[in-house]
């Protein structure tokens, strides 16, 4: 147990709907990474935040967006639902943004788009 | 930008056998380096991590990895492998002054009695 959790664990939608995912991070840790991994596109760094603040984005689409709470849980939106967008969303969470800092992961919402 | 090849998609083994799984990576500034291991409907877990040192590093289940700048790999090995050990491995670089996890496409390993 990494300590991370994210909750739904499963996520059954249509095309079109919107969705959201929560993680909550370790307790102390102040940065939050989400990831997607699907069979086509492998595991994709998304975004990153840091005690509230965007840091990094990766290749994020325009439909997702997420954030950071003060009390340092996350939460990722993804919108306009597309078959495509099925895949396995993990969340990680760091201490801090340095990039020797190790990245502990939840154990992931499966999302399956109809 | 840096980029991660694993160079074998799928490994099989019996069980007690060495085990090699290799990773070549592409960068044009110096990278940290990274292995996890993904057990079966779980999330990653971290093998062990190459920061600066020695450029063997010893992790977590008897997983070792060597660092070779020269050739830009960080093949990851195991002297006798478990049953247990059965798992997806991914091999991941960061760039030193920050920046994203980069992942390598995984290597499935599996290990037979």
């Amino acid at each position: 147990d990494s300590g991370v959790t994210q909750t739904p664990k499963h996520l059954i939608t249509a095309t079109g709907q919107r969705v959201t995912l929560r993680c909550s991070p370790r307790s102390g840790d102040l940065s939050v990474y989400w990831y997607q991994q699907s069979l086509d596109q492998g595991l994709q760094f998304l975004i990153q935040y840091y005690n509230g603040e965007e840091r990094a984005k990766g290749n994020i689409l325009e439909r997702f967006s997420a954030q950071q709470f003060p009390d340092l849980h996350s939460e990722l939106n993804l919108s306009s639902l597309e078959l495509g967008d099925s895949a396995l969303y993990f969340c990680a969470s760091s201490v801090s943004q340095r990039s020797t800092d190790t990245q502990y992961f939840g154990p992931g919402t499966r999302l399956t788009v109809l | 930008a840096q980029s991660v090849t694993q160079l074998d998609s799928q490994v099989p083994v019996f069980e007690e056998a060495p085990v090699e799984l290799r990773c070549n990576y592409s960068s044009s500034v110096s990278v940290y380096l990274f292995w996890y291991v993904q057990y079966p409907n779980q999330g990653l877990q971290l093998l062990l991590k190459y920061l600066s040192g020695s450029t063997l590093v010893k992790g977590i289940n008897g997983f070792e990895a060597e660092f070779n700048k020269s050739q830009t790999s960080f093949h990851l090995r195991k002297p006798s492998v478990h049953i247990s050990d059965t798992a997806e491995y991914f091999c991941a670089v960061m760039a030193v002054q920050g920046g994203k996890l980069i992942f390598g496409q995984g290597t499935e390993l599996s290990v037979k009695p």
